[in-house]
């Protein structure tokens, strides 16, 4: 049973370019959580979907930043015309419910994306 | 708002010293409680978890966290550290209603010396 899935390991991408990070839940999650780690800053919640909404995106910059969990397929982080203070880690975790009320909304997460802007 | 706060940013032990990570959080209600860690170029690793019951939390490797809701914390403890120890370490909390997301704090970089 193959954990979350992240590609790619590693990004570079030059100012202005785009930026396109994927995550594949566990098999049988259907909920997704976006995190970005900053040096020094911790895990920051960015975005909380399901598969064709977004439940939660208080996390997520107004601007140049955007998510999606389509129906097939994996979820994906689309960040454009980055600059450099976009150069993060980015994690993605699944479970497989967003009930609280019991172990089963345990986060999982991946290997995370490391995301580097010159 | 919920918050999380690990007041020791960076520890560094010797091999078999006891080890205590504080974790506090702000929330009036009810939450779940967690610790994660982070290995060297690894990814987030379930520690351990507080959903309801016996508020002492007996985790992974030998690591274990108390409640105390009166205190509004959830501590990590391990009597011996070891050197493979050697990690980041990130206590969370999420709401047990609503739509939920995980709180995380700040993170402990704990390194042990053999």
């Amino acid at each position: 049973n193959a954990g979350v899935m992240q590609n790619p390991r590693h990004l570079v991408r030059r100012r202005g370019q785009e930026a396109r990070l994927r995550c594949s839940p566990m098999k049988g999650h259907s909920h997704v959580y976006w995190y970005r780690q900053l040096p020094e800053e911790g895990l920051k919640f960015m975005v909380y979907l399901q598969k064709e909404n977004i439940i939660d995106e208080s996390g997520m910059p107004k601007e140049r930043f955007s998510a999606e969990f389509p129906k097939e397929g994996p979820s994906i982080l689309r960040i454009q015309q980055v600059v450099r203070g976009d150069s993060a880690a980015y994690f993605c975790a699944s479970s497989p419910t967003g009930v609280s009320s019991s172990g089963a909304n345990v986060l999982t997460f991946g290997a995370g994306s490391r995301l580097t802007v010159l | 708002a919920q918050s999380v706060s690990q007041h020791n940013h960076h520890v560094i032990l010797s091999e078999a010293a006891s080890l205590e990570l504080g974790c506090n959080y702000s929330y009036g209600g009810t939450v779940n409680l967690f610790w994660y860690v982070q290995y060297p170029g690894q990814h987030l690793q379930l520690l351990l978890k507080y959903f309801s019951g016996d508020p002492l939390v007996k985790g992974i490797k030998g690591f274990e966290a108390e409640f105390i809701k009166s205190k509004f914390s959830f501590n990590l403890r391990k009597p011996s550290v070891q050197w493979s120890d050697t990690a980041e370490y990130f206590c969370a909390v999420t709401r047990t209603s609503g739509t939920y997301k995980y709180i995380f704090g700040t993170g402990t970089r704990l390194k042990v010396l053999a």
